[in-house]
């Protein structure tokens, strides 16, 4: 599976857009980039996945580059209860996926 | 999405005991996995468990050390045997679902080894 690389952490404002970069550059043509977070003291939780097109759902959108060799993670409206670590993996399709998490990103939403 | 459960949410545990720890999921599912998240780390994967087979483990894991059992396909349990203060750690427990394929996780049981 591609190796992906995180910002350690990142501030935002509350109410503000959160924008959190992710690079997959050695990504290739069957493996989709996977979002979760990690609010402190809970199991991660999935947010949005992706192979090629934009993806939006009502938690996040996930935009990917067309070279696919990087996507960002959209917030649209940032609030306390977003603080959380978040963490982009690349992974193929397949059944049995094994999830490989990386430092992910430690974001902070500030009031 | 499914719903997981698991038991303990924590624990205490003396040092040379075992602990089972069981997930319980509100659907069918086939594959199952167990992950470790040591204090302060990322999660790393411990085996993956399908019902009516041998649960495959990751590098570094071992089956006498974290007998897992997959009896059926709601339901899974790990055991952290002969339990160091090196295994406090939060234990998380994940299903994968289909139509696409995405994990989701458990609460976790934290677990800390005196």
């Amino acid at each position: 599976d591609a190796k992906t690389t995180q910002p350690p952490s990142m501030d935002c404002a509350e109410g503000r857009a959160a924008n959190l970069p992710c690079n997959h550059s050695t990504i290739s043509g069957n493996e989709y980039v996977y979002w979760y977070r990690q609010i402190h003291s809970q199991g991660p939780q999935y947010i949005i996945h992706g192979l090629k097109n934009n993806e939006t759902n009502e938690m996040a959108s996930l935009i990917i580059t067309e070279d696919r060799k990087s996507s960002t993670l959209i917030l649209p409206h940032a609030t306390l209860r977003d603080t959380a670590v978040y963490y982009c993996i690349v992974i193929s399709g397949a059944a049995g996926n094994k999830l490989t998490f990386g430092g992910g990103t430690r974001v902070l939403v500030k009031p | 999405s499914a719903v997981i459960s698991q038991k303990p949410s924590r624990d205490i545990c003396q040092r040379g005991t075992s602990l089972t720890i069981q997930c319980q999921v509100d659907s069918q599912v086939t594959m199952m996995f167990w992950y470790r998240q040591q204090p302060g780390q990322s999660l790393t994967l411990i085996a993956t468990a399908n019902q009516g087979s041998e649960a495959t483990y990751e590098s570094g894991f071992v089956i006498d050390k974290f007998p897992i059992s997959r009896p059926n396909l709601t339901f899974s349990t790990l055991t952290v045997s002969n339990m160091s203060p090196e295994d406090s750690s939060i234990y998380l427990c994940s299903v994968e679902q289909t139509g696409p394929e995405t994990q989701y996780f458990g609460p976790g049981t934290r677990l800390l080894v005196l």
